[in-house]
Order: structure tokens, then sequence, then C-alpha cells
């Protein structure tokens, strides 16, 4: 079936670690790409999203993706994570009607 | 410019009664897209709502949920003779006409639906 994977499901890490966490979709064709996050108590907060051109795309807060095509796949990665940084992220492929299909999402924890 | 609203933000309900969870679109938006988030799970879409039209239900129960969105006033899920399976967080995005790379969804802080 059509999908969305994120492979790490809790991921914890000290302060000043690097992220990489994984994403893959299984969807032909033309895709838009996007990275949620969900802080405690918030709601969902766009992070970055791929529509086309430089593969890879810069977000906020310091995050950055990378669309491989060839692999389905498109990383979250951060050079040096903060406290404030844990939360909940998911990844999300746009569908033909404009709805999202997430991914699981990926549990970080970031230790003081 | 507020955000996309919904309430209640909380919702206890028993069994067998009915649920109906609001979503007032930011302003400018036309667009309403319906999520489910169960527990340890990610978001499942359920409906995509334009102004009285019904865009994409395929996300949706056949039974007992129902959706809408007026040419006035808020979005409303409606979930009939809920049962414990409902108990989960219901979240409410908004778009606004599709403008092609500036697409994005925004997100409501979510209604959570306790069926007791």
């Amino acid at each position: 079936a059509q999908s969305v994977s994120q492979h790490n499901h809790h991921v914890i890490l000290s302060e000043a670690a690097s992220l990489e966490l994984g994403c893959n979709y299984s969807y032909g064709g033309t895709v838009n790409l996007f990275w949620y996050v969900q802080y405690p108590g918030q709601h969902l907060q766009l992070l970055l999203k791929y529509f086309s051109g430089d593969p890879l795309v810069k977000g906020i807060k310091g995050f950055e993706a990378e669309f491989i095509k060839s692999k389905f796949s498109f990383n979250l990665r951060k050079p040096s994570v903060q406290w404030s940084d844990t939360a909940e992220y998911f990844c999300a492929v746009k569908r033909n009607t404009g709805k999202l299909i997430f991914g699981q999402g990926t549990t970080l924890q970031v230790k003081p | 410019n507020a955000g996309v609203m919904q309430n209640p933000r909380h919702l206890v309900r028993r069994r067998g009664q009915e649920a109906r969870l609001r979503c007032s679109p930011m302003k400018g938006h036309s667009h309403v897209y319906w999520y489910r988030q169960l527990p340890e799970e990610g978001l499942k879409f359920m409906v995509y709502l334009q102004k009285e039209n019904i865009i994409d239900e395929s996300g949706m129960p056949k039974e007992r949920f129902s959706a809408e969105f007026p040419k006035e006033g808020p979005s409303i899920l409606r979930i009939q003779q809920v049962v414990r399976g409902d108990s989960a967080a219901y979240f409410c995005a908004s778009s606004p006409p599709s403008d092609g790379s500036s697409y994005e969804q925004y997100f409501g802080p979510g209604t959570r639906l306790t069926v007791t």
C-alpha cells in the first residue's frame, strides 16, 4: 500500500548532537513533501516543505531536509539540537486533492 | 490574524451519544481538512471540504461520521453513537485557495475526544 514511513519512533539525544530523522514515501510521480513539528501542548507547525527546485530545503529553527528522488526519501536534519527541539516530528506527502498523508511520527527527546 | 480555531478542546461523551466538533478556519481560507490521531499513531486524513461542498471524503468511516462546511459558520465534524474506538485527537486544518508553491495547511489545536 502507498504510504509514508518514518523509521525512528523515539529518538533521544543530548544537546548539541546532530539530528537526522528518516522519512520514506512510496508514491510515484510528482510529490510535494512536508515536515511538521508538534511541541508539547501545541498544535502542528510547518517546519519546511519541498515542491520543486533545489532538493536541499531549509526551514525554520535551523532545520533542513534533503529530497532524494531515487531513494524516495525526505530526511530531516539539524546539525546541533537544543533542548527546545523536544517535540514530535511528522513527515507528510501531499496527494492529489490536497490532503496530507502523514508518517506515524517521531518523538524527539533532547536531554540538557 | 487569528489561527485555526477548534472547540471544544476537550470533549467527553458516553458510548451512544453524539459528538460535535467545530472548526473555524483562518480568515480568507476556504478549504478545510479534518484529520484524526489515534493513540500512538500519526494523523490520518478524514475529509476535505470547501464551502458547501465535500471534495474528498475517502478517509471518513462509512457509518456514524459526517462533516459539513456551510456557507456561514464553522465546519462541523459530527460523530453519531460514539464508541470507545472513536477516542482520539481530531485536528482541523485550513488553507487558502491553492496557489502553487505557497501551499500550506495551517492546523488548529485539536479536539481531544474521550468516550467513556
